[in-house]
């Protein structure tokens, strides 16, 4: 089946204004995690979900970060009041579960202009 | 604690050859071990994964050696080829969430640009 999408594949906005980076994981994944990469780095865990709930949210640099999985598949990344240092890749990626390998999206890139 | 540090930054070899990278990790805990490849604007992809209760783990033309004692493990590729160029992660992790439900919360390495010339 397809792996897991996540759309806008880029997204480019001003300092200051609000976005949201939509993660639609593999069907029947029940884990899902988002991950920032900053270029010429590897990915940082921001977040993990299993079902519906926010299992370590960790990651996440400060409360302009938030994200939600209301019915335990589709997940949105919000981002509020968006800085030039929140530029990077953000990753999704989901799996089976206990042990199971991640499967990772490709990726939005987001520019803070 | 929580680093892995990865080396080297970048990586050339010709065709055939058998590139190495090598990563370090100070955390103990640590007990997952895999090795992602990442080619330009896509999402990292897994290649293999080892626990520390094996030294040595082969999948195709890819080994991980792992070294429990130095806190070291390294990824191997025999008979390189081109289209193996690309940036190569290792990462590490311990069980999270309720339960230590998930090896998902990884520590990613510094990463290694690959390129292996015809």
């Amino acid at each position: 089946g397809a792996g897991v999408s996540q759309t806008p594949s880029n997204k480019v906005t001003e300092k200051g204004k609000y976005v949201e980076l939509r993660c639609d994981p593999i069907s029947g994944h029940t884990a899902l995690y988002w991950y920032r990469q900053s270029l010429g780095q590897g990915p940082e865990f921001l977040i993990y979900f299993q079902g519906t709930g926010a299992a370590d949210d960790s990651g996440l640099p400060n409360d302009r970060f938030f994200a939600v999985r209301p019915e335990g598949s589709v997940s949105t990344l919000k981002i509020q009041r968006t800085e030039r240092g929140d530029s990077a890749v953000y990753l999704c990626a989901s799996s089976q579960g206990q042990n199971s390998p991640l499967h990772f999206g490709n990726g939005t890139r987001l520019t803070v202009t | 604690q929580q680093q892995v540090k990865q080396s080297p930054q970048s990586l050339i070899v010709q065709k055939g050859g058998i590139p190495i990278i090598n990563c370090a990790y100070e955390n103990t805990a640590f007990d997952y071990f895999p090795w992602y490849q990442q080619f330009p604007g896509k999402g990292p992809a897994l290649l293999i994964a080892i626990r520390p209760d094996v030294s040595e783990k082969k999948e195709g033309r890819f080994t991980i050696s792992f070294n429990k004692s130095a806190k070291q493990f390294s990824l191997h590729i025999m008979d390189s080829q081109p289209g193996d160029s690309a940036t190569y992660f290792c990462a590490a992790s311990m069980k999270i969430g309720a339960g230590g439900t998930s090896y998902g919360k990884l520590t990613f390495g510094q990463g290694t640009i690959l390129t292996v010339h015809p």
